[in-house]
């Protein structure tokens, strides 16, 4: 069965200092991977996807992840975090079919 | 600008009584998700349409029906809300590919009394 995992409930990083927002997968086959970012009373926005090619994936606000196929992880990461992006963020996997399962979530507080 | 819209925002609705929560979608997408999300935990796949195929989530209670009258609409009707079903529902739409992200509306929090 397939699973996403988001190590931590919450991470805490200053503006300025880059940020990495973990998850790691298991599924059988290829991959599909999203992350999402949710603001507060807000739906998911889509932020960027690994379907093949580019282990970097470039996405929208600056996000950028890492897939890394040994260590079954798909990172979310920002060289410098900004105030704005404290959010909730969700790694999403879609192993074999549209239906994605979401992993836990994880706030990311960024602090002035 | 192609979107998901959902109405209300806010619904407050009494212990008991039927509430209909809709949903649209400009991007002519042929599935439809109902997620309910509650304390910012993962949201939880309540159902989904595919066209007009109806899937329901095993452990979803019998109390959530969903209606999906043309591409465009999708209901979410809660025949008796209890005091746990409180949280925000949002809609969801993607193409039936793999590759294709989800489009999210802003949800609706359902408030019960």
């Amino acid at each position: 069965a397939q699973s996403v995992a988001q190590p931590e409930d919450q991470v805490n990083v200053a503006e300025g200092n880059p940020l990495t927002v973990k998850c790691t997968y298991s599924v059988s086959g290829n991959p599909y991977l999203f992350w999402y970012v949710q603001y507060p009373n807000r739906g998911l926005q889509f932020l960027l996807k690994y379907i093949t090619g580019d282990n970097l994936v470039k996405g929208s606000y600056g996000f950028e992840a890492e897939f890394n196929k040994s260590q079954t992880s798909f990172h979310l990461k920002k060289p410098s975090a900004l105030v704005s992006d404290s959010a909730l963020y969700f790694c999403a996997v879609r192993p074999e079919s549209y239906i994605p399962t979401f992993g836990r979530g994880t706030s990311l507080i960024v602090h002035p | 600008d192609a979107m998901v819209i959902q109405n209300p925002r806010y619904q407050v609705t009494q212990f008991g009584k039927p509430v209909t929560l809709s949903c649209s979608q400009t991007l002519n997408h042929n599935v439809m998700y109902w997620y309910q999300q509650k304390s910012s935990q993962a949201p939880k796949l309540l159902f989904h349409y595919y066209d007009k195929d109806f899937n329901n989530e095993a452990d979803t209670p019998d109390n959530f029906q969903s209606r999906r009258p043309n591409t465009s609409f999708c209901f979410l009707d809660i025949r008796s809300p209890g005091l746990g079903d409180a949280a925000m529902y949002l809609c969801a739409t993607s193409r039936d590919n793999r590759d294709q992200p989800q489009h999210f509306g802003d949800g609706t929090r359902l408030s019960i009394l």
